[in-house]
């Protein structure tokens, strides 16, 4: 059974501190990873990773792939109030007759305190 | 559209009721996904659409849940004799060629709570 683990599960920081966020993943047929942050109820795209060891990057937010140690990490550094969020991993899988199926970890809570 | 538009935005429904959700793609999507996402978990894959194919239901978790969509258009999501268990939030996604990177949108889902 494909399967993703994210942690921590929640994490509570101070503004201006940075943080790194885990993703681990175990799936029959990897395609992609991807990282969105939840703040309501959509989720809204951060980044889609494909390659392992090539960091993307989008302004205080990045995010790289091992696939080799099935993980990938998202790093928000000088956190700010706005970046409180939940985020998502999920992966893609190749193959098959659905395409673009992701399946989800659980999700890690981030508080920022001002 | 714009955007993946879902109504309604909240339902609130007595145990043992059935209940419609709907959700509209962006214009030219070809594929639709449904995921479910209950409190505090990440989301659970429900069912995909692509084009004229047949649908890939395998996430549905029982044979109340339902889901249809005409051609690329609207999809309704159909949830019968509602469980206090289907209380979450239903998302719904839409892509332009079934693949995470062709432009995969999120809907702002439906939240449904079963009393």
């Amino acid at each position: 059974e494909d399967k993703v683990v994210q942690s921590p599960l929640s994490l509570v920081v101070h503004e201006g501190d940075t943080v790194t966020l885990n993703c681990s993943y175990e799936v029959t047929n990897f395609r992609s990873l991807l990282w969105y942050k939840q703040e309501k109820k959509a989720p809204t795209f951060l980044f889609m990773l494909t390659s392992s060891g090539i960091e993307k990057k989008s302004g205080r937010l990045s995010s790289i792939l091992d696939k080799k140690e099935l993980f990938s990490i998202l790093n928000i550094t000088a956190t700010q109030t706005g970046d409180s969020a939940v985020y998502l991993c999920a992966v893609e899988i190749a193959g098959g007759t659905s395409y673009g199926k992701l399946t989800f970890g659980q999700g890690t809570i981030l508080t920022v305190h001002p | 559209g714009a955007g993946v538009s879902q109504s309604p935005s909240n339902k609130v429904t007595e145990k043992g009721k059935d209940v419609e959700l709907r959700c509209d793609p962006i214009s030219g999507h070809t594929a639709l996904y449904w995921y479910r996402q209950r409190l505090g978990q990440g989301l659970e894959f429900l069912i995909y659409f692509q084009g004229n194919s047949a649908p890939d239901k395998s996430g549905l978790p029982s044979d109340r849940f339902s889901a249809e969509r005409t051609g690329e258009s609207v999809s309704t999501l159909t949830i019968q004799r509602t469980q206090q268990e289907d209380s979450a939030v239903y998302l719904c996604a839409s892509s332009s060629q079934g693949r995470a990177n062709y432009g995969y949108t999120f809907g702002s889902g439906t939240r449904l709570t079963v009393v």
